[in-house]
């Protein structure tokens, strides 16, 4: 069974730094695209970006470039995503995605992990 | 980056109805285009693909079919569990890959 489990989420200050990561398991992790999606409490989904199996091509929404960084360990199945200089337009629920192999649709999301960005 | 104009926001329709979502994009996408489903609480749920695939374990009763800039989602007899918000993603030209802004579906 595929399973992909989001933490490190929780509440943080704006201006600071928050790593999501993102545990997979059920299938075999450094055979798929793997990517990140969010969506602000009561809208709709963001597309945050995508990372390949080699971590060798990393591709990025526009206007979240300079702010986060995806990046996996294929040894521990693990995705992560690094936000900085957050401000309270990043507080969201935050989920891991599979891409699908056939195109790059997400096949398999995670249960998501909420952050929230206020003083 | 591509449009995706998804219609209507929202949506009101009675047990066993056939009810339709559309999804158009600002450039023909080549029917790169997925389809969700994300119900109240949850995390949303792959339902077709390259517009017209059902995905696995989805029920036959949900399809989709369009080419070129328009899109649709079908749902044949509608069901209770079928209470969801609908998002389309096209997937043809990124990064980014859009989403289209969501369909909220209620029972009437």
């Amino acid at each position: 069974e595929v399973k992909l489990v989001e933490s490190g989420g929780g509440l943080v200050q704006p201006g600071r730094s928050l790593k999501l990561s993102c545990a997979a398991s059920g299938f075999s992790f450094n055979d798929y695209w793997m990517g990140w999606v969010r969506q602000a409490p009561g809208k709709g989904l963001e597309w945050i970006g995508e990372i390949n199996q080699d971590s060798s091509t990393i591709n990025y929404t526009p206007s979240l470039k300079d702010k986060f960084t995806i990046s996996r360990d294929n040894a521990q199945n693990t995705l992560y995503l690094q936000m900085s200089k957050l401000g309270s337009e990043d507080t969201a629920i935050y989920y891991c995605a599979r891409v699908g192999l056939g195109g790059h649709y997400f096949d398999y999301w995670g249960q998501g992990v909420m952050v929230t960005v206020s003083s | 980056d591509i449009q995706m104009t998804q219609s209507p926001a929202s949506l009101s329709a009675s047990l066993g109805e056939t009810v339709t979502i559309e999804c158009r994009a600002s450039e023909d996408i080549y029917s790169n285009l997925a389809w969700y489903q994300q119900k109240p609480g949850n995390s949303p749920q792959l339902l077709i693909y390259d517009a017209n695939s059902l995905a696995d374990g989805v029920p036959s009763r949900f399809s989709g079919s369009g080419s070129g800039t328009q899109y649709s989602l079908k749902i044949n007899s509608l069901q209770s569990e079928d209470v969801a918000s609908y998002f389309c993603q096209q997937y043809n030209n990124y990064p980014p890959n859009t989403f289209g802004a969501g369909t909220k579906l209620e029972l009437k």
